[in-house]
């Protein structure tokens, strides 16, 4: 068990650029979950999948936004036109989809920096 | 909606000291209550839970009692270590009115001085 891992862990881009983070969750694991960390904050909710299915979206997630889960085993994300104020921590989590409410082990987080 | 709040840090220790972050909770229906923990240039990760009221988490010598009268969880150590500097989250999950998410509090910084 090599736990969740996150790529890339840092990421610097221009305004306006698209960029795209993987996660690759605990294998078995089918609960895959996505945060946005800011300075001084603890993670805020983004989305969630169960297996590849995307079941609940947070507001903050706008349509710039878009998170897949192919086949239920590793996720990205993707920020299109990014702005200034996309830059933060962002953190992939995953459960074992068994029952709730479920321990989550997250990943190392991908910082994201636009200038 | 569902929150947490915890009390502002920095917070500040000499080794041995006893330890106390308070955290309270707002819910509409009974959820199960975490604290997590990030070291320096580490991920998240879990230190303790409970899952109904009156239960105590506990581990590495860090204890939580979940308080529904008073809607709190805080966290406790009798003698924190340099060890034990990193950034504690208070956090709730309640299934029933806000799904599988985890909602977070906003940290709290531990300083813990030899």
């Amino acid at each position: 068990d090599t736990g969740v891992s996150q790529d890339p862990r840092h990421k610097i881009t221009k305004r306006g650029q698209n960029v795209t983070f993987r996660c690759d969750p605990i294998s078995e694991h089918n609960r895959l979950y996505w945060y946005r960390q800011t300075l001084g904050q603890g993670p805020e909710f983004l989305t969630y999948f169960q297996n590849e299915a995307q079941l609940e979206k947070s507001r903050l997630l706008s349509d710039r936004f878009s998170a897949e889960r192919p086949k239920g085993s590793f996720s990205t994300l993707e920020i299109q036109r990014t702005e200034q104020g996309d830059s933060a921590m962002y953190l992939c989590a995953s459960s074992e989809g068994i029952q709730g409410p479920e321990t989550q082990y997250f990943g190392p987080g991908t910082r994201l920096l636009v200038l | 909606g569902n929150s947490v709040t915890q009390m502002e840090g920095p917070v500040t220790l000499s080794e041995e000291a006893f330890l106390t972050i308070n955290c309270t909770y707002t819910a509409t229906g009974y959820p199960s209550l975490f604290w997590y923990v990030q070291y320096p240039g580490e991920g998240l990760q879990l230190l303790l839970k409970a899952t109904k009221a009156d239960d105590k988490g506990s581990n590495k010598g860090f204890e939580a009692t979940y308080r529904k009268e008073t809607t709190s969880f805080h966290l406790e150590k009798g003698s924190v270590q340099v060890s034990d500097s990193a950034v504690y989250f208070c956090a709730l999950s309640d299934l029933n009115t806000g799904g599988f998410k985890t909602i977070f509090g906003a940290g709290t910084r531990l300083f813990v001085k030899a």
